[in-house]
């Protein structure tokens, strides 16, 4: 099993639609989580952390369940400039791991 | 506040040849990260420094692949020798401590001949 594994995607969305990934990962005592952004040839950026009791940020929101080890990311009213690979982030120990990303695609 | 600072931008060498990279990261930050993504892929960890000491680099190719950071600012990693495989962005990250949200650089563009 991989340390982070991502839905695969592509997800092809509408504008307007609401869209979730999952995120899946395997340490137990992972404790860091955060969702990163990436547009095509650019570098990651941080879009949000994740926190215990879940947070939002405008419409995107993020939920994290140890008991079953994901983290979710819901995107409401998408937009066309929401069009990115979306990566997950979980620490293990004391460094960082990336999932493989899962690409959205927001059409008119 | 400025940035992490990579540099080449983009480098194309041919197999078997040496290539470097340089990251300066954002100031004041303790943890580097060199990551390596390849196409389609996301970020791999291949080494991560806090000051200048090395807290992770079991995914670097130590037969090709090494980095230091001299006096715990900036990092160098270099390749040697290269191969095509090796053909990657290679990202440079920095956190203000462990488990902190990362800030990535532009990344150095690999290409192998």
């Amino acid at each position: 099993r991989k340390e982070v594994e991502q839905d695969p995607g592509p997800f092809n969305v509408p504008e307007g639609a609401t869209v979730a990934f999952n995120c899946t990962y395997s340490n137990s005592a992972s404790q860091s989580f955060f969702w990163y952004r990436q547009d095509c040839r650019k570098e990651p950026k941080l879009l949000m952390s994740v926190y215990s009791s879940g947070n939002e940020d405008g419409r995107f929101t993020a939920q994290l369940n140890r008991a079953s080890q994901y983290i979710s990311l819901l995107i409401r009213d998408s937009k066309l400039s929401d069009s990115a690979t979306y990566l997950c982030v979980v620490n293990r120990g004391n460094d960082m791991r990336f999932g493989a990303g899962t690409r959205l695609t927001v059409k008119p | 506040e400025a940035g992490v600072a990579q540099s080449p931008r983009y480098k194309i060498i041919e197999k078997r040849q040496s290539v470097a990279f340089w990251c300066n990261p954002i100031s004041g930050h303790a943890t580097l990260y060199w990551y390596q993504q390849i196409l389609g892929q996301g970020p791999k960890l291949l080494i991560q420094f806090q000051n200048n000491g090395v807290v992770d680099d079991s995914q670097l190719p130590k037969d090709r692949f090494s980095a230091e950071r001299l006096k715990g600012v900036d990092s160098t990693l270099k390749i040697q020798p290269a191969k095509l495989e090796d053909s990657a962005v290679y990202l440079c990250a920095s956190s203000f401590i462990l488990l902190r949200e990362l800030f990535f650089g532009e990344g150095s563009r690999l290409t192998v001949l």
